[in-house]
C-alpha cells in the first residue's frame, strides 16, 4: 500500500532563506510524486511532479524536488523564500494509471518571517 | 488549458437538507473524476471516484447514500450530500482527469450546514 509521510506539520523559514519541506512515500514501486501548494480557501496547484526520468525536478514559482529512490524521499526546496510563498504544502503519490487514486500526505504549512 | 471549475464556492444550508455542488471540467473532457474532503487544517481524504456513464466507487467509511456522486457527461459530475448535517460542514473539492493524463483540481467548494 503507498503511503506518504510529511515531516514537520508547521515550517517557519525568514524572507530569503532556504526553504526545505520534507516528503517520504512508501511504496513497492516508484510512484508517481507530486507537490501541490494550497493558499487558504483555494484549490490545489500543482507546483511540480515526478514521473520519469530526471531526477531532480523544476517546478513553477522556483521550487523543485529531487527523487531519491534510495532513501524513498521527494523534498522540497527553494533556495530563496518569498513572503507569496507562505501556504499550505502537500506531498502526494499516486500509481501510474491516471485513474488510480492520489494519496495525499498530510500537509506543511509554511510561514515566511519578514 | 485543463481548467476545473465548482459551483458553487461556497454554500450554507440548514441541518437535514440537501445540497448538490458541481465540478466541471472546463476545456478538456474528464474521462474519471474525484470527489475529496477536507477538514480544517487537515489533508485531503478521496470520497469517490467516478467514471462517466458509470457507478461512483466509494472509499471505505463514506456513506455512498448519504454523498451522491452523478458522473452524467465528460464534462460535469454532481456531489449531493442529502440530509446535510453540521459534521457534513468541510472543504469538498473535485478534480478530474482526461485519459492518460493527470488529475487537475478545482478550487473547492466551502460547505457549512447550520
Amino acid at each position: 500500500a503507498q503511503s506518504v509521510t510529511q515531516l514537520g506539520s508547521h515550517v517557519s523559514v525568514s524572507e530569503g532563506a532556504l526553504v526545505l519541506l520534507r516528503c517520504n512515500y512508501s511504496s513497492s514501486v516508484p510512484p508517481y510524486l507530486f507537490w501541490y501548494v494550497q493558499y487558504p480557501n483555494q484549490g490545489l496547484q500543482l507546483l511540480l511532479k515526478y514521473t520519469t526520468g530526471a531526477t531532480l525536478v523544476k517546478g513553477i514559482n522556483g521550487f523543485e524536488a529531487e527523487f531519491k529512490k534510495s532513501e524513498t524521499s521527494f523534498h522540497l526546496t527553494k533556495p530563496s523564500a518569498h513572503m507569496s510563498d507562505a501556504a499550505e504544502y502537500f506531498c502526494a503519490v499516486r500509481m501510474y494509471s491516471s485513474a488510480s487514486k492520489i494519496i495525499f500526505g498530510s500537509g506543511t504549512r509554511l510561514s515566511i518571517r519578514p | 488549458g485543463a481548467v476545473v471549475s465548482q459551483h458553487p464556492s461556497w454554500v450554507i444550508c440548514k441541518s437535514g437538507t440537501s445540497v448538490k455542488i458541481e465540478c466541471r471540467s472546463l476545456d478538456f473532457q474528464a474521462t474519471t473524476m474525484f470527489w475529496y474532503r477536507q477538514f480544517p487544517k487537515q489533508s485531503l481524504m478521496l470520497m469517490a471516484t467516478s467514471n462517466e456513464g458509470s457507478k461512483a466507487t466509494y472509499e471505505q467509511g463514506v456513506e455512498k447514500d448519504k454523498f451522491l456522486i452523478n458522473h452524467a457527461s465528460l464534462t460535469l459530475s454532481t456531489l449531493t450530500v442529502t440530509s446535510a448535517h453540521p459534521e457534513d460542514s468541510s472543504f469538498y473539492i473535485c478534480s478530474a482527469s482526461r485519459r492518460g493524463d493527470e488529475q487537475y483540481f478545482g478550487p473547492g467548494t466551502r460547505l457549512t450546514v447550520t
